[in-house]
């Protein structure tokens, strides 16, 4: 069964440090996104991404944050200096449809470490 | 700010009994409606998705939407110890954002 890999599963990094987290979507599906998840609290959303573009973020993805896809597989989110508070688990999701019926599907997650 | 309301619990059911995980939500144009399951650790699993009013049975699995209520629930039936999990209930309003709730954590007695 198809599904969303992510990787490394951990990073550890300096504050201040650029991070590059990668994911693998599924591969018919169009839209792609990124979640993360302080311990203990809700999942949140950051950004969506569709056709090379992002087409909604979230006040969290500000402009220390980026995405791309630079290849026809792969999708990365970028935090160019990263923060204490930076520390969470991202997630990277995917779907085939937009409106309506977007049923998102989640790979594993990168537990991202600011020290 | 759009909200969707978990009991955190933990809710404790002996094996074999039926679960009842509820969720509101607040914003009136939302479209789609889902429950994942989250085991400690790992990340988010689609288990139901809802689109209309009424019941969606999917093996042990009814999820049940009342949009005039904003209301949306998970039964799951002769519940299982593997079925220990946070449930989360997320909302999308047609858009590609899907905003969750913090969950309920079941806990399933044997």
């Amino acid at each position: 069964e198809p599904e969303v890999t992510q990787t490394p599963s951990h990073q550890v990094t300096q504050m201040g440090q650029e991070v590059i987290l990668r994911c693998v979507p599924i591969s018919n599906h169009l839209y792609f996104y990124w979640y993360r998840q302080i311990l203990g609290q809700k999942v949140e959303f950051l950004v969506s991404f569709y056709n090379n573009e992002i087409s909604e973020k979230s006040e969290i993805f500000d402009d220390q944050f980026s995405v791309e896809r630079p290849d026809g597989s792969n999708f990365t989110l970028k935090i160019r200096s990263t923060k204490l508070e930076d520390s969470a688990m991202y997630f990277c999701a995917s779907s085939e449809t937009r409106t309506g019926y977007n049923e998102q599907f989640f790979g594993p997650g990168t537990r991202l470490t600011v020290l | 700010q759009k909200e969707v309301e978990q009991n955190s619990g933990p809710l404790s059911v002996p094996e074999g009994a039926i679960a009842s995980l509820n969720c509101t939500y607040s914003d009136r144009v939302s479209q789609s409606f889902f429950w994942y399951r989250q085991y400690s650790g790992k990340s988010p699993e689609l288990i139901m998705s809802i689109y209309s009013n009424g019941d969606k049975e999917d093996g042990r699995f009814t999820a049940q939407l009342n949009k005039a209520s904003q209301y949306v629930s998970l039964l799951i039936r002769d519940s299982q110890p593997s079925d220990s999990a946070t449930y989360l209930c997320a909302v999308s309003g047609g858009y590609q954002k899907v905003t969750f709730g913090t969950g309920t954590k079941l806990q399933v007695i044997p």
